[in-house]
C-alpha cells in the first residue's frame, strides 16, 4: 500500500527540541522530493521544509530556517524533521507529504495522517 | 512572499454548483492545485495543473483558470463535499510552495 506514516512529536518545551519521523512505503521513495507541511490549530496549511530526492538540497520557510532541519534516509525510506529552539507558535499538526514535480510544477500528491506537536511550558 | 487569496467561506444548497476562487498577482501563467480537507483528516488533492483530476476524484469536480483567478467548481454538491478547500502554487521567485488561506464550504 502506498502510504506515509508519521511518528514522534508530542509535547515540547519552549527552547527545547523534538524530532519527527515519516515512514514511506509502497513507492520508490528516492524518486521524490519530500516535505513537511504544518497546520496550526484552526489555521491553514504551510509548507515549512522540502528536501531533494538525494538529500542534497533543503529548502525552508523563513520562520523555521536555522531552527528546523529536514533530512532523509533513502536506504530505509524515512523522512525526518529535527525541530530545535521550539517556540509556542510551532504548535501545529505536522504532515509528511510527497512532492510530485511532474511538468516541473510541484504539488503534494500523497499525505500522511499527521502528527501533533504542542509547544508549551 | 507570494499571497494567494481565497474567500473564507462559501455556502451552497445540495444539488447546486459551488465555485471556490483563488486569486493572486500574476498567477495567470502559473499552474494551481487544489486540496480538500475534511474535519480531523489530512488534506487530499482534488485537482492539479488547474484542471486535471486525480484518479478517484468524482467528475463533479472541475477546475479552471482565467487571468489572475483560478476556480474550483463542484457540480451537484453533496453533503459529503463539506470541507475546507485550499489552493496551492509554486512561487518560483522564492522557491516556496504556497497555499491559499482556505475556503470553508458549507452545504446548506
Amino acid at each position: 500500500e502506498v502510504q506515509l506514516v508519521e511518528s514522534g512529536g508530542g509535547l515540547g518545551q519552549p527552547g527545547g527540541s523534538l524530532r519527527l519521523s515519516c515512514a514511506a512505503s509502497g513507492f520508490t521513495f528516492r524518486s521524490y522530493w519530500m516535505s513537511w507541511v504544518r497546520q496550526a490549530p484552526g489555521k491553514g496549511l504551510e509548507c515549512v521544509a522540502r528536501i531533494k530526492r538525494d538529500g542534497s538540497e533543503q529548502l525552508y520557510v523563513d520562520s523555521v530556517r536555522g531552527r528546523f532541519t529536514i533530512s532523509r534516509d533513502n536506504a530505509k525510506n524515512f523522512l525526518f524533521l529535527q525541530m530545535n529552539s521550539l517556540r509556542t507558535e510551532d504548535t501545529a499538526m505536522y504532515y509528511c507529504a510527497r512532492v510530485n514535480d511532474g511538468d516541473y510544477v510541484p504539488h503534494f500528491d500523497l499525505w500522511g495522517q499527521g502528527n501533533l506537536v504542542t509547544v508549551s511550558s | 512572499s507570494y499571497v494567494l487569496t481565497q474567500p473564507p467561506s462559501v455556502s451552497v444548497a445540495p444539488g447546486k454548483t459551488a465555485r471556490i476562487t483563488c486569486g493572486g498577482n500574476n498567477i495567470g501563467g502559473k499552474r494551481v492545485h487544489w486540496y480538500q480537507q475534511k474535519p480531523g483528516q489530512a488534506p487530499v488533492m482534488v485537482m492539479y495543473y488547474d484542471r486535471d483530476r486525480p484518479s478517484g476524484i468524482p467528475e463533479r469536480f472541475s477546475g479552471s483558470h482565467s487571468g489572475n483567478t483560478a476556480t474550483l467548481s463542484i457540480n451537484r454538491v453533496e453533503a459529503g463535499d463539506e470541507a475546507d478547500y485550499y489552493c496551492q502554487m509554486w512561487d518560483t521567485t522564492n522557491d516556496h510552495l504556497v497555499f491559499g488561506g482556505g475556503t470553508k464550504l458549507t452545504v446548506l
